[in-house]
């Protein structure tokens, strides 16, 4: 049983283009939340799609963005990057259904911008 | 103030002590507490999940929650070398989203 999946798993970019990241939940979860993880910090959350809907976001400007796809993968964008986007990006899936809603992350996206 | 307080560490222990992680958190809404063990630039790994009050043991973890004083804490027994990582907790609601503290580095020198 595959877990979480996310490609690419490197990427370097630089300030003012735009960015693509993909993540693949784990077999039988239906929600995809997005964090970002800064170094030396714990991850914060960005946003959590549900049935191909944003169903809540962080503290995050609109320069990001994000799309679930009926097959549940979600694939989250960043437009207009700058220095201070600099980080692993991390995707963690979940059952809408389980109490709790235990998430599990993917390895992550380490994203420099330079 | 932070809704979660870690310490960064790092902390540093021998082989075979025991360990002791703490978070404090100021959201009385929280009702679900974990904490993530990460390894250097890898994704986090769920440790342990609870969502009551009290102790849960898993092997050699064990999490401990005091809602009243919003505290929880990570215990690890005998600790291992390969141990050494970055422990997070991490707290929920119903609303999805989870909190993290900043994670503490954890070192167990053999």
């Amino acid at each position: 049983d595959a877990g979480v999946t996310q490609s690419p798993t490197h990427l370097i970019k630089t300030r003012g283009q735009q960015v693509t990241l993909r993540c693949s939940p784990k077999s039988g979860h239906d929600t995809v939340s997005w964090y970002q993880q800064a170094l030396g910090q714990g991850p914060q959350f960005i946003f959590q799609y549900y049935e191909e809907e944003e169903r809540q976001r962080g503290n995050f400007p609109d320069r990001f963005s994000g799309h679930q796809f009926p097959n549940y993968s979600s694939e989250l964008n960043v437009n207009a990057l700058w220095l201070g986007d600099s980080a692993l990006y991390l995707c963690a899936s979940s059952s809408l259904a389980t109490v709790g809603e235990t998430q599990y992350f993917g390895p992550g996206t380490r994203l420099l911008v330079l | 103030q932070k809704e979660v307080e870690q310490d960064p560490g790092p902390l540093s222990v021998p082989e075979g002590a025991i360990v002791s992680l703490n978070c404090t958190y100021s959201n009385s809404a929280f009702q679900y507490f974990m904490w993530y063990r990460q390894y250097s630039r890898k994704g986090p790994e769920l440790l342990m999940y609870t969502y009551s009050s009290g102790n849960k043991e898993d092997g050699r973890f064990t999490a401990q929650v005091d809602k009243s004083s919003k505290y929880i804490s990570l215990f690890i027994r005998d600790s291992q070398p390969s141990d050494s990582a970055t422990y997070l907790c991490a707290m929920g609601s119903n609303t999805g989203k989870l909190i993290f503290g900043q994670g503490t580095t954890l070192q167990v020198k053999p």
